[in-house]
C-alpha cells in the first residue's frame, strides 16, 4: 500500500490563480480530510468527508472546495488563490469512527504570491 | 467553536529526562485524543492515543493520561533520546465530523545529549 499520496509537493502560485491539490489513498478508507499548517498555529481542519458524495466544512473552509466522486480521491480546489492560502496542505484518512487512527499524506507546500 | 490548548510550546531536556506536554480541549462530547508528532518537512505521525473511557495508556518509553471531568490530557516520554526531538501536537475529535481532529498549536521538543 502507498498509503495516504499527495501531489504536488510544492506548488507556487500567483493571486488569483486557480489549482487543484490532488490526494489519494489506497486503503479503502471512508474518512478523509484536508488540513493547512500555518507556523505556530498547528494544524487547522478546511474540510472533510465521510464518504464518496459526502463532504462538510472544517473550522476554516473559505477559498476551498472539495469534492469525493470515489472512495479514493479527495482532491481540494483553490479558485482564486489569495496569499493568505500560503500553507502547507495536509491530507489525511481514516478506516472509519471506531478506528479513529489518522493516516496522513506527506504535504503540499504553496506559496502565493 | 471548539478548542484545544498546548502547554508548553518549546521545551528543552537533557537526555535521560523525562519530557510532559498538557492539553485540555473545550467539546465534553469528544471522545478521542490523539498524539502526533512531526519531523522536518514531514507530515504528522500517530505515536499514541486514547479513547475517554480510559484512563491512561502506555506505549514503551510513552504514556498519555485522560482526565475527562477536568477535560485535559498529557503526553509523557521518559528516558528522553536525541531522536525524540520533533514538534509534538496533541488533537481531540470533534464531535458530529466523521473523524476530523482539532488540533493544539504544538509543542516543539529539543533534548540535548
Amino acid at each position: 500500500n502507498a498509503g495516504v499520496t499527495q501531489t504536488p509537493k510544492f506548488q507556487v502560485l500567483k493571486t488569483g490563480q486557480s489549482m487543484t491539490l490532488q490526494c489519494a489513498q489506497d486503503m479503502n478508507h471512508e474518512y478523509m480530510s484536508w488540513y493547512r499548517q500555518d507556523p505556530g498555529m498547528g494544524l487547522r481542519l478546511i474540510h472533510y468527508s465521510v464518504g464518496a458524495g459526502i463532504t462538510d466544512q472544517g473550522e476554516v473552509p473559505n477559498g476551498y472546495n472539495v469534492s469525493r466522486s470515489t472512495t479514493e480521491d479527495f482532491p481540494l480546489r483553490l479558485l482564486s488563490a489569495a496569499p493568505s492560502q500560503t500553507s502547507v496542505y495536509f491530507c489525511a484518512s481514516t478506516q472509519g469512527v471506531g478506528t479513529d487512527t489518522q493516516y496522513f499524506g506527506p504535504g503540499t507546500r504553496l506559496t502565493v504570491l | 467553536g471548539e478548542n484545544v490548548e498546548q502547554h508548553p510550546s518549546t521545551l528543552s531536556v537533557q537526555e535521560g529526562d523525562s519530557a510532559v506536554i498538557k492539553c485540555t480541549y473545550s467539546d465534553s462530547a469528544s471522545n478521542y485524543f490523539p498524539w502526533y508528532k512531526q519531523e522536518l518537512g514531514k507530515g504528522p505521525q500517530l505515536i499514541i492515543d486514547i479513547r475517554s473511557n480510559v484512563g491512561e495508556k502506555k506505549d514503551q518509553r510513552i504514556a498519555v493520561t485522560l482526565n475527562k471531568t477536568a477535560k485535559h490530557f498529557s503526553l509523557h516520554i521518559t528516558e528522553t533520546q536525541p531522536e525524540d526531538s520533533a514538534v509534538y501536537f496533541c488533537a481531540a475529535s470533534i464531535s458530529g465530523a466523521g473523524t476530523a481532529l482539532i488540533f493544539g498549536k504544538g509543542t516543539t521538543l529539543s533534548v540535548s545529549s
